[in-house]
């Protein structure tokens, strides 16, 4: 069945920078477009960013574009979340999470999540 | 505008029927997916597209839209059906938005 699990998480000071990994299983990883998600503490959800199954396209929120890089190592079914300039506001959970592979952007699995916290 | 309404919270008795509403330009163009999301649990895809659902949710779940708005109903609501509900598109550049999510709660 289709397993995502994200790690590397944790909690890091303003300014700095983590790396979110994201392993996906049962599933074909490198045909797969897959996407970012998080979640502030008592919050809604807010997309986060966006890798098509080529790889060729990669989409960003506005509150993360120049700051967060998605990328993927295909060798190691492997979804990446570099996070640099970090801040408080930065604080929630995220989720990977797969694109059911339509044109219409559906997130038909996600992992469990994983808790990044910024604070000094 | 890029955003997507929701209305915060909602209630219905059980076995009703009760309709949550996602209201977005970008609804004229691209369909809504739905997920639901129990606390402490990673969202489900309930719904997608003009009105599909994944194996395994219930048939009591169905989704609909008119011109920028889509609806997710839910017909003969359960116990287990309490939880935040949130409706999600994309746009022409690519780009993704929620809603600011709706809270069920079941009489």
């Amino acid at each position: 069945q289709v397993r995502l699990v994200e790690s590397g998480g944790g909690v890091v000071q303003p300014g700095g920078s983590l790396r979110l990994s994201c392993a996906g299983s049962g599933f074909t990883f490198r045909a797969s477009s897959m996407h970012w998600v998080r979640q502030a503490p008592d919050k809604g959800l807010e997309w986060v960013a966006f890798m098509s199954f080529d790889g060729n396209n990669k989409y960003y929120g506005d509150s993360v574009r120049g700051r967060f890089t998605i990328s993927r190592d295909i060798s190691k079914n492997t979804l990446y979340l570099q996070m640099s300039f970090l801040r408080v506001e930065d604080t929630a959970i995220y989720y990977c999470a797969r694109d059911m592979g339509s044109s219409g952007y559906y997130l038909d699995y996600w992992g469990q999540g994983i808790l990044v916290s910024v604070s000094s | 505008s890029s955003e997507l309404t929701q209305d915060p919270a909602v209630s219905v008795a059980l076995g009703q029927t009760v309709r949550i509403t996602c209201q977005g330009d970008r609804l004229r163009t691209y369909y809504a997916s739905w997920y639901q999301q129990k606390a402490g649990q990673a969202p489900l895809l309930v719904i997608y597209g003009k009105n599909n659902r994944p194996a395994g949710i219930p048939d009591r779940f169905s989704g609909s839209s008119s011109g920028n708005t889509a609806s997710l109903t839910i017909t003969g609501a359960q116990a287990e059906d309490e939880a935040d509900y949130y409706c999600n598109s994309r746009d022409s550049s690519g780009t993704v938005v929620f809603g600011g999510g709706t809270k069920v709660t079941v009489l």
